[in-house]
């Protein structure tokens, strides 16, 4: 089964600054694909990047990057110039590519943004 | 478009009794999930549903069913509720494989 770790339950920033939330999987296939989902206090989840495993260049919507290693398992976001409206927990999530569309999450992290 | 609407949003429920948290996408979405949140747990997935008439069991299915007889609804149904089953619970459709889900709101849900 495949699994997905978040190891920083917390992390913070200062306004401006850059953060960087990690993430590895466990998988024994060739084709998935990766996400970012952030949930602020509203309780909303939203969308905020998504990779193709098969795509070697890393996905980026507007301040937000990630890192792609696909030999090292592992699927980094980074936050850049932080704002305050980035505070909330942030899940990565696997799907295998013929799974359904099933997503498997990590437990979270919870970013604080600090002014 | 509404997106994906979830009912309730919050519901307390005593332990056996039974109830239907109800799902509706007007995006014409194919795909379709149900998810639990529990405390440092993340989401773990109930049912899913690849398109109308074809639904299978997910990570955490027992004590939970599902239907999916049109495109646009998928009601998940409490058998007979147990303390356990008290968690936050969210729906969510996709367009197609390999797409990014969108999800509902959610429904907070306490048995007692």
């Amino acid at each position: 089964a495949q699994t997905v770790t978040q190891s920083q339950p917390e992390m913070s920033v200062q306004e401006a600054e850059t953060v960087t939330l990690s993430c590895t999987y466990d998988t024994s296939e060739s084709d998935y694909y990766l996400f970012w989902y952030k949930q602020p206090p509203s309780r909303q989840m939203i969308l905020v990047i998504r990779q193709e495993a098969y795509k070697q260049q890393n996905a980026t919507e507007n301040r937000f990057s990630v890192n792609f290693q696909k030999a090292a398992k592992s699927f980094s976001l980074k936050i850049s110039d932080s704002q305050l409206g980035d505070a909330a927990m942030y899940f990565c999530a696997y799907m295998r590519e013929t799974s359904g569309s099933r997503l498997t999450f990590g437990e979270g992290t919870q970013l604080t943004v600090n002014p | 478009n509404a997106g994906v609407t979830q009912t309730p949003k919050f519901q307390v429920l005593k332990t056996g009794q039974s109830m239907t948290l109800q799902c509706a996408q007007d995006m014409n979405h194919e795909y379709m999930s149900w998810y639990r949140q529990d405390p440092g747990m993340g989401l773990r997935l109930i049912h899913y549903s690849v398109g109308a008439g074809i639904t299978d069991q997910g990570e955490v299915p027992n004590g939970y069913n599902v239907s999916r007889s049109t495109t646009e609804d998928f009601p998940l149904r409490l058998l007979s509720a147990a303390p356990s089953q008290t968690s936050v619970y969210f729906c969510a459709s996709s367009p197609r494989q390999g797409s990014g889900y969108t999800f509902g709101s959610g429904t907070r849900l306490t048995v007692v």
